[in-house]
């Protein structure tokens, strides 16, 4: 029972357009959703996060939304780099003392320069 | 702040051996977490520790796997009589308390058990 989704294996765009990841989640009690990115051979590094009660978040060239009702973020990556390529995982954490987060299987991302 | 450490980077065994992996989380951190990666997956979550206690551990974490944090700092993750299935990247990540929803990585050790 997979409870975060990506369901994009992969990704292709060109150097300075805007690059689009989704995410999509079944479980009700996640209120707070993380993106990181992962270079072969590296642990995965933190990008950007957002609670529960906001619907959009940016962080430079970042952007996470939201969409509560849908269960489904999305991370906006604008403009693209070729530096940017990387798998993107998406991750979710349930309320309350459970810290525990539960991962996507990624999105391979490929910017062209 | 170097971040968080592991060691070894990388680790090949024979099965039906012990290995031991090192986690040195980020010095202020006292919440600290191992995840397991599998080839085509996202990271699994295995334990966490909070300062010395080990506070929530997975199910795939069978009776082969104990791990420990004895004076809350580093911590280790011993894989007793290991098998093929073993084979895998562990994460070791590490977080503040008050904002314990952001966890840190560090660069895994990679698992290989022939």
């Amino acid at each position: 029972d997979q409870q975060v989704k990506q369901n994009s294996p992969s990704l292709s765009v060109q150097e300075g357009r805007i690059s689009i990841l989704n995410c999509d989640y079944t479980n009700s009690m996640f209120d707070y959703f993380l993106w990181y990115k992962k270079y072969p051979a590296e642990g995965p590094t933190f990008l950007i996060s957002i609670s529960s009660i906001k619907d959009k978040n940016e962080d430079g060239r970042f952007t996470v939304f939201l969409n509560k009702s849908a269960k489904h973020l999305s991370l906006h990556i604008v403009p693209s780099q070729p530096g940017d390529s990387a798998v993107y995982f998406c991750a979710a954490k349930s309320g309350g003392s459970n810290y525990k987060l539960t991962f996507g299987k990624g999105t391979l991302l490929t910017v062209n320069p | 702040d170097t971040g968080v450490s592991q060691d070894p980077r990388h680790k090949i065994t024979k099965r039906g051996q012990n290995v031991t992996f090192r986690c040195d989380p980020i010095s202020e951190h006292n919440r600290l977490y191992w995840y397991r990666q599998t080839l085509g997956q996202g990271p699994e979550f295995l334990t966490y520790f909070q300062n010395e206690a080990q506070l929530e551990k997975s199910r795939l974490l069978s009776d082969r796997f104990s791990a420990e944090r004895p004076k809350g700092s580093f911590s280790t993750l011993e894989i007793q009589r290991t098998e093929q299935g073993d084979s895998a990247m562990y994460l070791c990540a590490s977080s503040l308390e008050y904002r314990g929803e952001t966890q840190y990585f560090g660069p895994g050790t990679r698992l290989l058990v022939l």
